[in-house]
């Protein structure tokens, strides 16, 4: 079965520097989807961020990348020049690429706070 | 543009009374989604729609029934509350299968006592 993994519960980082949140998944199936979401304390989900299994570079949104590594299963999201408003929760997802109803598998997430 | 909205945005309920959420985009997306996200636990998915008419369960179907009458609404019911359903309930929708980024509308808040 497929699963998500993030092991911070919560992270610190001062404002303007770098910080890394870290994603593990499980699955079996060669062509799937790995995504990152932003939760706002206002509680909406923002999309960020979206890497394919078969894509070859990482995929970049203006201050976001995703750090991804095929062989170690990992989707790390790197945030650069951290801002206030980037306190949040960060939430990892896993979709089955081809062949699927389109069901995102999540992480429990990582609060991330941002320190002036 | 009103993306995806979602009615009502909070709701305390009683022990077994019913009640129904109401998902609307405005995107023309083929794809909706009902989740719940409690504390601790993420979002996992309850129903969803690959098309008008058709719904099919997700990872937490049970206690839960859904209608996709118009491409543009999903409904998510609630015949007979419990204390268990307390939780956010997150509607959303996609364009395709493919990439599938799916968006969010702003969650609905129940209390079930």
């Amino acid at each position: 079965a497929q699963k998500i993994t993030q092991t911070q519960p919560g992270m610190f980082v001062q404002e303007k520097e770098a910080v890394t949140l870290d994603c593990t998944y499980d699955t079996s199936d060669q062509s799937y989807g790995l995504f990152w979401y932003k939760q706002p304390s206002s509680g909406e989900m923002i999309f960020l961020i979206y890497q394919g299994s078969y894509d070859e570079q990482n995929a970049t949104e203006g201050r976001y990348s995703l750090n991804f590594q095929k062989a170690r299963k990992s989707a790390n999201l790197v945030i650069s020049a951290s801002q206030l408003g980037d306190s949040a929760m960060y939430f990892c997802a896993m979709i089955k690429r081809w062949g699927s109803q389109g069901n995102l598998i999540f992480g429990k997430g990582t609060k991330l706070s941002v320190k002036p | 543009n009103a993306g995806v909205t979602q009615t009502p945005k909070f709701r305390v309920l009683k022990t077994g009374q019913s009640m129904t959420l109401l998902c609307a985009q405005d995107m023309n997306h083929e794809y909706m989604y009902w989740y719940r996200q409690d504390p601790g636990m993420g979002l996992r998915l309850i129903h969803y729609s690959v098309g008008e008419g058709t719904t099919a369960k997700g990872e937490v179907p049970d206690g839960y029934n859904v209608s996709r009458l118009k491409k543009q609404n999903f409904l998510l019911g609630l015949e007979s509350a419990a204390p268990s359903q307390t939780s956010v309930y997150f509607c959303a929708s996609s364009r395709d299968r493919v990439k599938n980024e799916q968006f969010f509308g702003p969650g609905t808040r129940l209390t079930v006592l």
